[in-house]
């Protein structure tokens, strides 16, 4: 079974632009969830999809949003970039709602510049 | 707000040694889970293991071992036989629940592990 699928891996994008970043789940998997890490903050909670509904939304502002598409396929956006955005995004995915048990990507790795 | 603390920065183990990692946590809550991630240097995190807090028992999976201490809010992973492998960021967890529902996923700042040969 494919594991958790980001694309792309790596990023670069000047500043003021805009972004989305894709993760399709594991086959099955019905709950996507995305975090952002960077060596300052951490790791950070960003958004949790389940059945295409938004269950969760961490601490970020409006400029990033997200959705979740009929076949569990999860996009995020990040519109008006800022220096402080590169990080790696990460996604997880999840059988069930509550992602008690997740499984990650790789990761993109955006660059801001 | 729930916090999670790791107070070990970096630690190391010689290979075949034990090793436990700290991680304590901040909630009013009564249910809850608690995780142990890993994140070898290719950035994969992988679930190390995990601990339902309604649950008395510690968690096991092979090597890995947890000591669970609700009333304290700690929750310490332990390491046996450390092999090379082993070596990454591990990062401790939480996810609070609420009728109908569950919470964000909080993380700890992750605690960095090298295995000496």
């Amino acid at each position: 079974k494919a594991g958790v699928t980001q694309t792309p891996r790596y990023l670069i994008k000047t500043r003021g632009q805009q972004v989305t970043l894709s993760c399709s789940p594991i086959s099955g998997h019905r709950s996507v969830s995305w975090y952002q890490q960077t060596p300052g903050q951490g790791l950070q909670f960003l958004f949790e999809y389940f059945s295409e509904t938004q269950r969760n939304k961490g601490n970020f502002p409006g400029r990033f949003s997200g959705r979740q598409f009929s076949n569990s396929r999860s996009e995020m956006n990040v519109s008006t970039l800022e220096l402080g955005d590169s990080a790696l995004y990460l996604c997880a995915s999840s059988p069930y709602e509550g992602n008690t048990e997740a499984f990650f990507g790789q990761g993109t790795r955006l660059t801001v510049v | 707000a729930q916090t999670v603390t790791q107070s070990q920065p970096e630690m190391s183990v010689q290979e075949a040694e034990t090793v436990t990692l700290s991680c304590t946590y901040d909630t009013s809550e009564s249910d809850y889970y608690l995780f142990w991630y890993k994140q070898p240097p290719s950035r994969q995190m992988i679930l190390v293991i995990r601990q339902e807090a309604y649950k008395q028992q510690n968690a096991t999976e092979n090597r890995f071992s947890v000591n669970f201490q609700k009333a304290a809010k700690s929750f310490s992973l332990k390491i046996s036989d450390s092999q090379l492998g082993d070596a990454a960021m591990y990062f401790c967890a939480y996810r609070g629940t609420f009728s109908g529902g569950y919470q964000k996923v909080t993380f700890g700042t992750g605690t960095k592990l090298q295995v000496i040969p």
